[in-house]
C-alpha cells in the first residue's frame, strides 16, 4: 500500500495567516491527491482534487499543488471556519489511502 | 440536492455480523461508483470497500476481505456492506461516499459523504 505522511500533524495559526500542509507519498502518485477537510462531528469535506483542482464551491483561498510524490495544500488567508483537521488521499492505486490528518487550531 | 444516510450501526459481539445500508438521493445512483470509508473513534480515515455503478465490480481493504461484502440495489437507489466475523478492530464510524465520476468504474474521489453510522464491537 502506498503510505502518505502529512506534516506537521498539527498546527496553530491565526485568523489571516497563510497556512502550508505538506503530504508526501511513498511512492510516485502522479497528481492523483485529493484534500479533505473535517470538523468535528461532521463528515470529511472534499477540498481539492487531482492535486490541484478546486472543488466545487469551496473558497479560492484554499489551493492544492504537486505531482509526483510531495504536495501541499494551501490556506491563503485563514478564515474562522477553516480550523479543522486536513487529510490528504491518494486515487492512484488501489487501495487508496489517507494521510493521518493535520489538525489546524486557533492560535 | 445528493444525501447519503446511513443506517445498521449498533453494537455487536466479536464474531458476530451487522448489515449497514446507505440510502441515496438527489443523482442518477447506478451513474456511480460508491464506497464505504470507516474511522476509529479519534483516528484518521480508513477506505474499506467499493462497488462500481452497475455492481459488476467490487475491492476491498485487506483488513476486512473475506468478512465484508459490499452491495447495491440500484432499483432503491441502496448500497450496503454486509459485515461478518466482526473484530474489537472494526470498531468506527461507517461512512458511505459517492465517487465522483459518473459513468467510470472508479476513481476514488469522493466528493459527498453521509453522516455516518456507528459500529461498536465488544464483548
Amino acid at each position: 500500500d502506498i503510505q502518505m505522511t502529512q506534516s506537521p500533524s498539527s498546527l496553530s495559526a491565526s485568523v489571516g495567516d497563510r497556512v502550508t500542509i505538506t503530504c508526501r507519498a511513498s511512492q510516485t502518485i502522479s497528481s492523483y491527491l485529493n484534500w479533505y477537510q473535517q470538523k468535528p462531528g461532521k463528515a470529511p469535506n472534499l477540498l481539492i482534487y487531482a492535486a490541484s483542482s478546486l472543488q466545487s464551491g469551496v473558497p479560492s483561498r484554499f489551493s492544492g499543488s504537486g505531482s509526483g510524490t510531495d504536495f501541499t495544500l494551501t490556506i491563503s488567508s485563514l478564515q474562522p471556519e477553516d480550523f479543522a483537521t486536513y487529510y490528504c488521499q491518494q486515487s492512484y492505486i488501489t487501495p487508496p489511502t489517507f494521510g493521518q490528518g493535520t489538525k489546524l487550531e486557533i492560535k | 440536492e445528493v444525501q447519503l444516510v446511513e443506517s445498521g450501526g449498533g453494537v455487536v459481539q466479536p464474531g458476530g455480523s451487522l448489515r449497514l445500508s446507505c440510502a441515496a438521493s438527489g443523482f442518477t445512483f447506478d451513474d456511480y461508483a460508491m464506497h464505504w470509508v470507516r474511522q476509529a473513534p479519534g483516528k484518521g480515515l480508513e477506505w474499506v470497500s467499493l462497488i462500481s455503478g452497475d455492481g459488476g465490480s467490487t475491492k476491498y481493504a485487506d483488513s476486512v476481505k473475506g468478512r465484508f461484502t459490499i452491495s447495491r440495489d440500484n432499483s432503491k437507489n441502496s448500497l450496503y456492506l454486509q459485515m461478518n466475523s466482526l473484530r474489537t478492530e472494526d470498531t468506527a464510524l461507517y461512512y458511505c461516499a459517492k465517487d465522483i465520476e459518473a459513468r467510470a468504474q472508479y476513481s476514488y474521489h469522493f466528493d459527498y459523504w453521509g453522516q455516518g453510522t456507528l459500529v461498536t464491537v465488544s464483548s
